[in-house]
């Protein structure tokens, strides 16, 4: 059973665009949410994070947003960049726990 | 940020020998590491989860015996795969999470293996 789904395994957009990737979990007990960028042949790089207390948190281009009672988050990247063309993962974990669950991955292309 | 060095980032083995994959924390100490594997186009999957001083905890269907961890200090842990076989290439990757609630974890470069 997988906890955290990412529906979309591709998105293509074009240069100076918005950018929405989306994630939905199925376990409530998760609290604290993270995305991930991966490049190929090179290890995930951290991007933005939130925790269950909030429903929106920004860091320059990157904002995620949180709704528990969806249990739906979603990234936007606004403008889109061609440098952002990656694999997105977001992922959740609970509880202080260390482990984290991840979803299979958003391919994002963006167009110049 | 914190900084997760995985080590050699590229490794090509003959079938039946083994290979030895090192991961460390460079700048804090991970009583925790993790292990994961990535197929082709598929999702990070999580192997086992390292643990300073005791026996590493395997997730379902990970063969232990295959997938030796041993994490002997707070910044460094080691995955032997052992007898390899060309259906144990893949991308390895070790992650670390700081210590406390709510922190992100950091993620090694990777090693891809290639068994032949």
């Amino acid at each position: 059973d997988q906890q955290v789904k990412q529906n979309s395994p591709s998105l293509s957009v074009q240069e100076g665009r918005i950018s929405i990737l989306n994630c939905d979990y199925t376990n409530s007990m998760f609290d604290y949410f993270l995305w991930y960028k991966k490049y190929p042949a090179e290890g995930p790089t951290f991007l933005i994070s939130i925790s269950s207390i909030k429903d929106k948190n920004e860091d320059g281009r990157f904002t995620v947003f949180l709704n528990k009672s969806a249990k739906h988050l979603s990234l936007h990247i606004v403008p889109s960049q061609p440098g952002d063309s990656a694999v997105y993962f977001c992922a959740s974990t609970q509880g202080g726990s260390e482990k984290l669950v991840f979803g299979k991955g958003t391919k994002l292309t963006v167009n110049p | 940020g914190a900084v997760v060095s995985q080590h050699p980032s590229r490794v090509i083995c003959k079938s039946g020998t083994s290979v030895k994959i090192e991961c460390r924390s460079l700048d804090f100490q991970a009583t925790t590491m993790f292990w994961y594997r990535q197929f082709p186009k598929q999702s990070l999957m999580l192997m086992a989860t390292s643990n300073e001083g005791s026996k590493a905890t395997y997730e379902q269907g990970v063969e232990k015996d295959k997938f030796l961890i041993n994490h002997a200090s707070l910044t460094l842990s080691t995955l032997t795969v052992t007898s390899a076989h060309p259906e144990d290439s893949s991308f390895y990757i070790c992650s670390a999470r700081v210590p406390g609630r709510n922190t992100e974890a950091f993620f090694g470069q990777g090693t891809r293996l290639t068994v032949v």
